[in-house]
């Protein structure tokens, strides 16, 4: 079964730090999908990164960043120097192509909660 | 591109009552649709799974008599929350995807509130 654990729930960090949101995913398959995204206080999920597991490349986009290590079934996500409009719900998932219709099993997620 | 909307945003029913909510793919044909539940500070939960013309996959422990789900077309399903009670209060949120890629793409969700 898939399983998806993101063991922070809350974090609180002074506006400009960085912060880490760790990823552990466990699947039996090789074929996978892993994705991030916000939710902010008004609902709506925002996509943030869709990784497959062939492709171990880190990735930067803006302030943001991801490491994917298959080795340790990890995908984690770093916001640099953090904003107060991070401050959100950010989940990560896991989509097996192996349960069809590329249903998706999402972590509990991670509170950021960016102080000015 | 890939715009998932739902309607209402937000509803206040009274308990007992139904209540339905759409979902739309407004710019490409939805073959599968996704209903999750959202309770306050938790994580969404996969309610069922619906194919356009097809009769819903339910998640254990989702009574499908009560969340009744229609997809009619490629481009709209239907939730509807018969006889809902407070502890249907919840964030319902839907997701779409044409198949074509390994990605949903998410609705901004309907906040129901049953009083």
């Amino acid at each position: 079964a898939q399983k998806v654990t993101q063991a922070q729930t809350e974090i609180s960090v002074v506006e400009k730090e960085d912060v880490t949101l760790d990823c552990v995913y466990e699947t039996r398959d090789t074929t996978y999908y892993l994705f991030w995204y916000k939710q902010p206080p008004s609902g709506e999920l925002v996509f943030l990164i869709r990784r497959n597991s062939f492709d171990e490349q880190n990735e930067i986009s803006g302030r943001y960043s991801w490491n994917f290590q298959k080795s340790t079934s990890s995908f984690n996500f770093t916001i640099t120097a953090s904003q107060v409009v991070d401050s959100a719900v950010y989940f990560c998932a896991l989509s097996d192509p192996v349960y069809g219709n590329n249903r998706l099993a999402f972590g509990k997620g991670n509170q950021v909660v960016v102080i000015p | 591109g890939a715009v998932v909307s739902q309607h209402p945003s937000w509803v206040i029913c009274k308990s007992g009552t139904s209540v339905k909510i759409e979902c739309r793919s407004l710019d490409f044909q939805a073959t599968t649709m996704f209903w999750y539940r959202q309770f306050p500070k938790q994580s969404l939960m996969l309610m069922a799974t619906s194919n356009e013309g097809s009769k819903a996959t339910y998640e254990q422990g989702v009574e499908k008599d009560k969340f009744l789900i229609n997809h009619a077309s490629l481009t709209l399903s239907t939730l509807t929350v018969t006889s809902a009670h407070p502890e249907d209060s919840s964030f319902y949120i839907c997701s779409a995807t044409d198949n074509s890629i390994y990605e949903q793409y998410f609705g901004p969700g309907t906040r129901l509130t049953v009083t």
